[in-house]
């Protein structure tokens, strides 16, 4: 497997504009969550899905974000209208039976900037 | 929601040095890893540690896990330059949450 797969790797928009990031897990996985990088807050969990239903979306931090997963291949994030302060790394990582004793593996990221 | 916070936040150190970093909290967690995160990459497991007091060793790395299983120490021996990176400790409870990080330099 070619591993968690996030794309784009980089990205760039204007403030108010719909961004869309995507990932496709490791197959088999029956956990996805993203997640959101950045100095000052550091890796904080977004949501998590399991068995493509959202379980935990407590740590989406406004109405403006959204997340789906309409297959157990592929799911997205979207921002809409994107601010400047929504600038960071975003990670989606996969794992098979949650995360008792189980490793998460990481995408290697969408590198956001709003401008 | 359970925090984590790890300490020390940056750390730089010449190449043979020993160093702990820890890992923190409140809470008790069911089980506590930890990641090493390199630059332009997701986080990668080290290791997951599950009973309170567990020793685990990972050639120079040794981890211990709480008593109590709230904390976690990760100690390096030799440091190498290959040893740099950022070291997250993620604790598994509700849900999976990580500390934000020790960043390590190791300087040649």
């Amino acid at each position: 497997d070619a591993g968690v797969i996030q794309s784009p790797r980089h990205e760039v928009t204007e403030m108010g504009q719909e961004v869309t990031l995507r990932c496709k897990p490791i197959s088999g996985h029956d956990y996805l969550f993203w997640y959101r990088q950045t100095m000052m807050r550091g890796l904080e969990l977004l949501i998590y899905f399991n068995n493509n239903v959202p379980i935990d979306d407590s740590g989406m931090p406004e109405d403006r974000f959204s997340a789906k997963m309409p297959n157990a291949s592929f799911s997205t994030l979207k921002i809409q209208p994107s601010e400047p302060r929504d600038s960071a790394v975003y990670f989606c990582a996969s794992s098979q039976g949650g995360w008792m004793n189980t490793e998460a593996f990481f995408g290697q990221g969408t590198r956001l900037t709003v401008v | 929601t359970q925090l984590l916070e790890q300490s020390p936040q940056f750390l730089s150190i010449q190449e043979g040095e020993n160093l702990t970093v820890y890992c923190n909290s409140s809470s008790v967690f069911s089980s506590l890893q930890w990641y090493r995160q390199e630059p332009g990459e997701g986080p990668v497991l080290l290791v997951t540690v599950v009973t309170g007091g567990e020793v685990k060793k990972l050639k120079r790395l040794t981890f211990q896990f709480g008593d109590a299983r709230k904390d976690s120490s990760l100690h390096i021996t030799a440091a190498q330059p290959g040893d740099t990176g950022l070291y997250l400790c993620a604790g598994a409870g509700d849900d999976m949450r990580f500390g934000a990080g020790t960043r390590l330099t190791v300087k040649p």
